[in-house]
């Protein structure tokens, strides 16, 4: 597509829930990153995949976060028993490999009530 | 851990005048800077990069300024208009440290009319 799509837009959930965020990324882009925005702070790293290579996770918080990038293109986060500190943005990029200028979507406003 | 992160939260300017919005890092090893702007209710958007043997590069009404001596890196925006108003992050990543990029906190920028 032209851009990252990211979805639902908006999610608001119950403490405890499970929940899906969803990222389409531009097409032929190997790279795809994750990253989470609290209200009116930076950008926190989750998780990279890159190709076929084996993702880094190095930035998910707990073992309630995952994430899987299926046939190189779709990824999936999953957020197990969501928690009220879970409530953010969560903000999808990608990029050609070895091209830092990531391009974003408009993230997936999570909300855990 | 390393880190970037930016000298004011807030800068208000007016319509017609220069802006510039500053980030301090931390990593002496950062290959690569990037700025973004941030719209609200949408994700980070490339305004421009640079590599860390320049000290500087211009592109459309924005230039960036790095000086590596004190880790200071620098966006200038020339005869800001309202739709520069918008969140600025600055950018680093360190190739041989993770592919990603590490984000500092944010800058407002908020332009009079």
């Amino acid at each position: 597509g032209a851009g990252v799509s990211q979805s639902p837009s908006n999610k608001v959930t119950e403490k405890g829930k499970d929940v899906e965020l969803r990222c389409d990324p531009i097409s032929g882009h190997t790279a795809l990153y994750w990253y989470r925005q609290s209200l009116g702070q930076g950008l926190e790293f989750l998780i990279y995949f890159q190709g076929n290579s084996a993702p880094d996770k190095s930035g998910l918080p707990s073992d309630r976060f995952s994430a899987e990038r299926t046939g190189g293109s779709v990824s999936t986060l999953t957020i197990q028993r969501t928690q009220q500190e879970d409530s953010a943005v969560y903000l999808c990029a990608s990029s050609l490999e070895g091209d830092y200028g990531y391009t974003f979507g408009s993230g997936t406003r999570l909300t855990v009530v | 851990g390393e880190s970037v992160g930016l000298h004011l939260p807030t800068l208000s300017v007016q319509e017609g005048d220069n802006s510039i919005i500053n980030c301090a890092y931390s990593n002496s090893a950062s290959d690569y800077f990037i700025w973004y702007k941030q719209e609200s209710g949408k994700g980070p958007q490339f305004i421009i990069d640079i590599r860390s043997n320049m000290d500087k590069r211009q592109g459309q009404r924005v230039t960036v300024l790095l000086n590596k001596t004190v880790k200071h890196l620098s966006l200038q925006i020339a005869a800001t208009q309202p739709g520069d108003s918008a969140v600025y992050f600055c950018a680093e990543i360190s190739i041989n440290a993770g592919n990603m990029l590490t984000f500092g906190g944010g800058t407002r920028l908020m332009v009079k009319p």
